[in-house]
């Protein structure tokens, strides 16, 4: 138990569908993230929020649109996606001000797309 | 550019210590090494991590050479729950996490 929680951990959809992932720290933590893992390659970086300001935007394709309510929470909407974007989709949190460099993963949310 | 190298896989014997070099020779004064695991289909996990003197903590150990330049990951007695791909990675001290890069890391196999 990390204390980041993401549902659903498995997700299935279509070309045609809209699908939400969602994200909960429970650490106090301000900056959190969306990372990409598809097989065999290493995480790519997609969104950095701090302070639910979004700071980073790694030329994400915009059928990928985050959103960050508050510090505790981070959603990726997921609309009209190719099933490249099959993946393991991981969310972190950090403490940021500090050294800046742990992380607290998530379980991560399995998306294929048909 | 890479910034740190390591081998692809090791395997580890259960019960013996497991040591995982990274190599990272163009590492900037102000850059930390930092240590996470993955474990197959799970997120990345913090492990340790050091500036220039050697860390310990309840995981492991981190063992980083004098100059700097490479650095040694030690779990003093592997267990089959150890079996991970371990990233090695070099980050700078600005206060924020999102220029952690993650590379391929070493797949180490703890076997019985």
């Amino acid at each position: 138990e990390t204390g980041v929680t993401q549902t659903p951990r498995h997700l299935v959809m279509g070309m045609t569908n809209k699908k939400s992932l969602k994200c909960e720290q429970h650490l106090g933590h301000n900056a959190m993230y969306w990372y990409k893992q598809s097989a065999k390659k290493p995480l790519e970086l997609m969104f950095v929020y701090n302070f639910k300001e979004q700071t980073e935007n790694n030329s994400v394709p915009s059928r990928f649109s985050p959103e960050c309510p508050n510090s505790s929470h981070l959603f990726l909407h997921l609309h009209t996606l190719q099933p490249e974007d099959s993946a393991l989709y991981l969310c972190a949190s950090s403490r940021d001000g500090q050294e800046g460099g742990e992380l607290f993963f998530g379980e991560g949310s399995r998306l294929t797309v048909l | 550019d890479a910034k740190t190298t390591q081998p692809t896989s090791m395997d580890c014997a259960e019960g013996r210590a497991a040591n995982l070099p990274c190599n990272h020779s163009t590492i900037s004064g102000n850059e930390y090494v930092y240590w996470y695991r993955q474990i197959h289909s799970q997120g990345p996990q913090y492990i340790i991590h050091g500036l220039k003197n050697n860390e310990t903590n309840e995981m492991a150990s981190l063992i980083i050479t004098e100059d700097r330049k490479s650095s040694t990951l030690i779990l003093p007695h592997a267990t089959l729950r150890d079996t991970a791909v371990y990233y090695c990675i070099v980050h700078p001290n600005t206060g924020t996490a999102s220029k952690l890069t993650f590379g391929t890391g070493t797949r180490l196999q703890v076997t019985l």
